[in-house]
């Protein structure tokens, strides 16, 4: 089964940037599109943003246009999703998700948890 | 923006008996509706997608139903492993638009 993988936890102050990767395997990677959403402790799923690995198009919820980037690097199979100017509630499981053809969610990476706090 | 509305918050239900999850759209999705599981701890699992269809190697105790703005998540006899948070998602308009979510536990 598809997995894909994400980078490890972080912990930032507030007012600054984190970066979080997800890693596809090689012969996957031009077939999903790539998404990225968002779960507080405690709360639902909040998606965020969306790329196509292909092209490299993007799509931000409002929320977080502005703030969030998302970036892919095609030798390694890797998007990036920056997230910036911190604050704690931004303190949360962040997930990427593939998607084939802006469809339903699925592979999932694991979750990687960024914590914000001083 | 599409708001997803689940209903119950909290559902109690024994082993081996039937759940009924409910979701409902603020405007029509048509059938782009899909529906997981997620355990503590852990990424969310794809159940349902197109409003009624498993997943590959999701067992045939879970079926999905609807279409427009009514969907409905039903496993039929509820097994130890199916206590968990049940999310219903649109992917018919953007913003993609999640549920709050149903708890299923052991009553």
């Amino acid at each position: 089964q598809v997995q894909l993988v994400q980078s490890g936890a972080e912990v930032k102050r507030p007012g600054a940037s984190v970066k979080v990767s997800c890693k596809a395997p090689d012969y996957t990677f031009n077939k999903y599109e790539v998404n990225w959403l968002r779960q507080a402790p405690g709360r639902g799923l909040e998606w965020m943003a969306w790329i196509n690995t292909y092209n490299g198009h993007t799509n931000y919820t409002k929320k977080f246009e502005g703030r969030v980037t998302l970036t892919t690097d095609t030798s390694t199979s890797t998007v990036y999703m920056e997230l910036r100017s911190l604050t704690s509630d931004d303190t949360a499981m962040y997930f990427c998700a593939g998607d084939e053809h802006e469809r339903w969610f699925d592979p999932w990476g694991q979750g990687t948890l960024v914590t914000v706090s001083s | 923006e599409r708001v997803m509305t689940q209903s119950p918050a909290t559902l109690s239900v024994s082993p081996g008996e039937r759940a009924t999850l409910s979701c409902r759209a603020s405007q029509t999705v048509a059938g782009n509706l899909a529906w997981y599981q997620q355990k503590p701890g852990r990424a969310p699992r794809l159940l349902i997608y197109e409003a009624s269809a498993r997943a590959t190697g999701i067992p045939a105790r879970f079926s999905g139903s609807g279409f427009g703005t009514e969907f409905t998540l039903t496993i039929s006899s509820l097994q130890s492993e199916d206590f968990a948070v049940y999310y219903c998602q649109q992917y018919n308009n953007w913003p993609r638009t999640f549920g709050q979510g149903t708890k299923l536990e052991i009553k």
